[in-house]
């Protein structure tokens, strides 16, 4: 059964903290993807990789950074939280030629 | 204008009628559409794709693309209380899935026991 985990459903922290999100996928898939969900709003691409080491911005990539030092696992990172991330947070990975992208079940960030 | 537009609902009918689900997009461009579903407290799930214009059938499911139109739909028949729940449209860009989707803003589903 194919899977993405993420390290938290819920996280608090306070405004100016870095906050690392974590995203591991055991299907040996190229692609993986962070969006982010807000209501209103809907799936909203930041960032996907291709490959180890790459990276390429999405749709709204302003205050966020990602890593993928190893092809199962990609982090997303705000280098200084605001209250405007709080939100949804979805990883999502897939084969290079494939739209169909399997998502963890997301982490529910509150930055106060 | 945004890529994908989607009427958020919520959208409730009784148990057992055709459900008729609905996105517009703005570039003719884009060839490939997905539908994803999405339950309470989980990650989207890939419902059915389709690629151009036409129908594509899978059980109780019906994806429909009207290029001239630029118009997607998600039909559901017999529907059931486990349909419930949020459908998102979404397109790619042909040549793979690579680049990530862009999705409308979902509809809220609720099937009436």
């Amino acid at each position: 059964d194919v899977k993405v985990t993420q390290s938290s459903r819920y996280l608090v922290k306070r405004t100016g903290e870095k906050v690392f999100l974590e995203c591991v996928q055991d299907m040996d898939h190229e692609n993986m993807f962070w969006y982010r969900q807000d209501p209103g709003l809907g799936l909203r691409l930041i960032y996907f990789s291709y490959d180890v080491k790459m990276k390429e911005k999405g749709d709204i990539p302003e205050g966020y950074s990602v890593s993928r030092e190893k092809k199962e696992r990609f982090s997303l990172i705000l280098e200084s939280a605001s209250t405007n991330q709080t939100s949804m947070y979805l990883c999502a990975s897939s084969l290079p030629t494939s739209y169909e992208q399997y998502f963890g079940p997301g982490t529910r960030l509150t930055v106060t | 204008q945004k890529e994908v537009e989607q009427d958020p609902g919520p959208l409730s009918v009784p148990e057992g009628a055709i459900v008729s689900l609905n996105c517009t997009y703005s570039n003719s461009a884009f060839q490939y559409f997905m539908w994803y579903r999405q339950y309470s407290r989980k990650g989207p799930e890939l419902l059915m794709y389709t690629y151009s214009s036409g129908n594509k059938e899978d059980g109780r499911f019906t994806a429909q693309v009207d290029k001239s139109s630029k118009y997607i739909s998600l039909f559901i028949r017999d529907s059931q209380p486990s349909d419930s729940a949020t459908y998102l449209c979404a397109r790619g860009y042909s040549g793979g899935g690579a680049d990530g989707l862009t999705f409308g803003k979902g509809t809220h589903l609720i099937i009436q026991p």
